[in-house]
């Protein structure tokens, strides 16, 4: 199967701070990725495709200037969460789409956020 | 649209006896159906996939899955249990060649020694 990374796999940051998590695709070369999120014992959540060279496609009700997305090449996205609050806490879970592969996705390890 | 429906939050066996963990699919289009299983603080990993082709399939860890459109159903089975087995199991709809994954609200499976 394909391997996709997180770094980092947990952070703890201070409100009012920005944090940034990579999502790295690290034997296929992805042109789509999505960022999951998802609360404690509760399901996933889509937050966004992101598509390498374009803007990043936000869900409905994620805001796409707190969130920012950057997927710069075919094996990294990124997801900076902006001046982070208590309520953004949660566990974020990045996939990727490998290409001939259907509609398959492989998840990443997700990145524990925790917000003081 | 698709979504999925998971009937039981949670799910709770004797190590050795067999596990049922039901999954009900509304969908516009044929679907993809994948059920996804979630250790504490981990990420997914993919138990098994249906896209059409055998209405049973087999998957890792002797789980097997079978889809019956007339029922609307993908329910996850495994003959026995095993203590390993425990963690949260997820059934995901999508359309074919298609982003949108739609994931059920999990169901927690509890196995007793």
């Amino acid at each position: 199967g394909a391997v996709v990374s997180q770094h980092p796999s947990w952070v703890i940051c201070k409100s009012g701070t920005s944090v940034k998590i990579e999502c790295r695709s690290l034997d296929f070369q992805a042109t789509t990725m999505f960022w999951y999120r998802q609360f404690p014992k509760q399901s996933l959540m889509l937050m966004a495709t992101s598509n390498e060279g374009s803007k990043a496609t936000y869900e409905q009700g994620v805001e796409k200037d707190k969130f920012l997305i950057n997927h710069a090449s075919l094996t990294l996205s990124t997801l900076t969460v902006t001046s982070a609050h208590p309520e953004d806490s949660s566990f974020y879970i990045c996939s990727s789409r490998k290409p001939r592969r259907g509609n398959e996705q492989f998840f990443g390890p997700g990145t524990r956020l925790t917000v003081l | 649209a698709q979504s999925v429906t998971q009937l039981d939050s949670h799910v709770s066996v004797s190590e050795g006896t067999p596990v049922l963990l039901r999954c009900n699919y509304s969908s516009s289009y044929s679907p993809s159906l994948f059920w996804y299983v979630q250790h504490p603080n981990k990420g997914l990993q993919l138990l098994l996939k249906y896209t059409s082709a055998a209405t049973l399939v087999k998957g890792i860890n002797g789980f097997e899955a079978e889809f019956k459109k007339s029922e609307t159903s993908f329910h996850l089975t495994k003959p026995s249990a095993h203590m390993s087995d425990a963690a949260e199991y997820f059934c995901v709809v999508s359309p074919y060649n298609n982003n949108d994954m739609r994931f059920g609200a999990g169901t927690r499976l509890t196995v007793k020694p």
